[in-house]
């Protein structure tokens, strides 16, 4: 079956610093893969997303590569601001049942000044 | 204009009543969606309908029920309401069968049953 695993938060930084949330999948097919972002009392965003193997999105300073050898599409920035605090989620669609979307647990980053 | 939009953005309730909450979509997408959040902020899908017709429902207890007047509407009543529907419910929409496309998202339901 299909699911989505991510690193359990909450995840603490100081501004500036650099952010990775590792998130993993499991699929039959060949999946398109996103992240999503939940900002405070707020519904989901898109952030990314990649449709195939080795392509990489990007958004708002943040970039994730689908990486097919290790099943893998983690997040990361380079340099992250207090407004970046939210709740992360990675999620796949499923070529064979793309009316269908699984999210990860989320993960809940803090940004402090 | 909001792509996705839901009411109530707040609903408190007792238990053992029965409440709708209401979901449309001005994107023309074809398919809709019910997912629940749960306290932990895990997201579950509930149901989902293409065009009016229910092709995905998960194991959910039939106090819930779905309805879909037409293609830009998902309504989700729910009958007998206990503590633990207590969560907030998010409708989301996607143009359906177009490979690579994302879900759009409304603000979220916070349903409180007490």
């Amino acid at each position: 079956g299909n699911s989505v695993t991510q690193m359990e938060g909450p995840v603490t930084l100081s501004e500036e610093a650099f952010l990775t949330i590792n998130c993993t999948y499991t699929a039959t097919g060949y999946p398109s893969l996103f992240w999503y972002v939940q900002y405070p009392g707020e519904g989901l965003q898109l952030l990314l997303k990649a449709t195939k193997a080795d392509d990489k999105g990007s958004n708002k300073g943040f970039e994730a590569t689908y990486r097919k050898e290790t099943t893998s599409f983690h997040l990361e920035k380079g340099s992250v601001q207090v407004s970046d605090s939210a709740v992360y989620f990675c999620a796949l669609s499923d070529e064979d049942n793309f009316n269908k979307f699984y999210f990860g647990s989320g993960t809940k980053l803090n940004v402090k000044p | 204009d909001t792509a996705v939009s839901q009411t109530p953005k707040y609903l408190v309730t007792q238990m053992g009543n029965d409440k709708s909450i209401k979901c449309e979509q001005n994107l023309g997408h074809d398919t809709m969606y019910w997912y629940k959040q749960d306290s932990k902020k895990f997201l579950k899908i509930m149901f989902s309908y293409n065009n009016k017709e229910l092709i995905i429902n998960e194991t959910v207890p039939n106090r819930f029920s779905p309805k879909s007047p037409d293609k830009a509407h998902l309504n989700l009543h729910i009958n007998s309401l206990e503590l633990g529907d207590s969560a907030v419910y998010f409708c989301a929409s996607s143009p359906g069968v177009v490979l690579n496309t994302e879900a759009f998202f409304g603000q979220g339901t916070r349903l409180t049953v007490v």
